[in-house]
């Protein structure tokens, strides 16, 4: 049981390039979502996706983009990488019940955009 | 929109010592608070967690309160230890049916001195 996996660890890309982050789960959770974390300004919501071939626009979605392309995975398209995009980002997976819905959370991709 | 306000940034105590911190949260129909504890270079793990309709929990040598009138819930850390040291991110969450709508603060890095 991996629990929530991502790929690349690391990026690097120059301003104007695009790329695709991977994240999959296999603990059968319906909830999936994107954040990105910056020094002294916490975990910030990109994009969620409440199920599958569903998606929606979290706090800071602009720049980005989202496939949920199945119940397990839900990838986040960087179109044309900025610098102000260098941060690092973490995919996470949950389900709601009973009162309660734990964020699992990856490892993580710290991507640098020069 | 709504926000989470979390008090202090950067936090230091005495190994053994009690630690505090303290947040705001702006929707009051939020219904469940977890905190979670990102150590260097980790991804954040859930530690605790509280639901609207419980006042406190405790587990061990950590606690949370919760006061719904005031929109204010805290965590508190009693005979810390060198492992406490940690990035701290509590959390505001509207549980809907089919998936979450959560608010992160901006994190406490705890240090604890020996």
């Amino acid at each position: 049981n991996a629990g929530v996996t991502q790929t690349p660890k690391f990026q690097v890309l120059k301003t104007g390039q695009s790329m695709t982050l991977q994240c999959a789960q296999d603990m059968n959770h319906n909830s999936m979502y994107w954040y990105r974390q910056d020094p002294g300004m916490g975990l910030r919501l990109i994009y969620y996706s409440a199920s599958e071939g569903t998606t929606d626009k979290g706090e800071v979605p602009n720049g980005y983009n989202v496939s949920r392309l199945n119940k397990r995975e839900f990838s986040l398209r960087l179109e044309s990488a900025a610098p102000s995009q260098t941060s690092v980002y973490f995919c996470a997976s949950s389900e709601s019940t009973g009162g309660v819905d734990t964020q699992y959370f990856g490892p993580g991709t710290r991507l640098t955009v020069l | 929109g709504e926000n989470v306000e979390q008090h202090p940034s950067t936090l230091s105590v005495q190994e053994g010592d009690s630690a505090v911190i303290k947040c705001t949260y702006s929707d009051s129909a939020s219904n469940y608070f977890p905190w979670y504890k990102q150590e260097l270079g980790k991804r954040p793990q859930l530690i605790i967690d509280i639901r609207s309709n419980v006042g406190e929990k405790k587990d061990q040598r950590i606690a949370v309160t919760l006061n719904k009138t005031a929109k204010h819930f805290s965590l508190h850390i009693t005979e810390t230890q060198p492992e406490d040291s940690a990035v701290y991110f509590c959390a505001a969450t509207l549980l809907y049916s089919s998936a979450s709508k959560i608010i992160f603060g901006s994190g406490t890095r705890l240090s604890i001195r020996p």
